[in-house]
């Protein structure tokens, strides 16, 4: 069954704490990816994990880091988040390293407050 | 760099009636980027519903067309007659490859476009 899993699927932190955003996929891809909308924009890309430990920025990584020691699981870190960082944030993952076709979860609404 | 617009957020079309979602695009990277129509329907994660690679072709899936105009750069999406189930979130995209070689195969995300289809 191919699935992106997100949790949670939303979540009510302060300014100042610790967000982690997990995400699963059972397709054994390569490639994992962290994005974020909001309203009355596009998906902006956080980053890109082309496999275990092999991390890249996508366009907007400033204020978040990644975590991916199993090629199934990927993680997205807010170290004292930030209030303009609520937002949807979407995890995908695609099969190879440059594949168009991404999967993606049904989203983490964030409200940091 | 580039971009992808979708001028409208919202539409709403009666059931049987015809649809058209515009976007347009702008490559800096590359003259003839790949262009993708993804959907999420309610409930469900984006999906990818049809793509383009050659400019002038027409990508087509479940009743949906798009033609890759690359003289107005153009991706509007259409269909001749929308049905309930067809309400969801579309978004329109590029990405930094032409064809099926080079670049990164990063995408680009319109806003998208939110289809309500009314009975």
């Amino acid at each position: 069954d191919m699935k992106v899993t997100q949790m949670p699927r939303y979540l009510i932190k302060r300014m100042g704490e610790n967000v982690l955003l997990e995400c699963g996929q059972d397709m054994s891809h390569e490639t994992m990816y962290w994005y974020r909308q909001d309203p009355g924009l596009g998906l902006q890309l956080i980053y890109i994990s082309y496999d275990v430990d092999s991390n890249s920025e996508g366009d907007i990584p400033k204020g978040y880091r990644v975590s991916r020691k199993k090629r199934e699981h990927f993680s997205l870190i807010l170290d004292s988040a930030k209030t303009n960082q609520t937002s949807v944030y979407f995890c995908a993952s695609s099969f190879g390293t440059a594949n168009e076709r991404l999967f993606f979860g049904h989203g983490t609404k964030l409200s940091v407050l | 760099g580039d971009s992808v617009t979708q001028t409208e957020g919202q539409v709403t079309v009666s059931e049987s009636k015809s649809l058209i979602i515009n976007c347009t695009y702008s490559a800096t990277s590359i003259a003839y980027p790949n262009l993708f129509w993804y959907v999420r329907y309610p409930g469900e994660g984006l999906q990818l519903l049809l793509k383009v690679i050659t400019a002038g072709q027409k990508g087509s899936s479940r009743g949906f067309e798009a033609t890759y105009n690359k003289e107005t750069t153009s991706f509007h999406l259409q269909k001749a007659s929308v049905q309930e189930s067809d309400s969801a979130v579309y978004y329109c995209a590029l990405s930094d490859r032409g064809g099926d070689q080079g670049g990164s195969a990063k995408l680009i995300f319109g806003e998208g476009t939110k289809l309500t289809v009314s009975s």
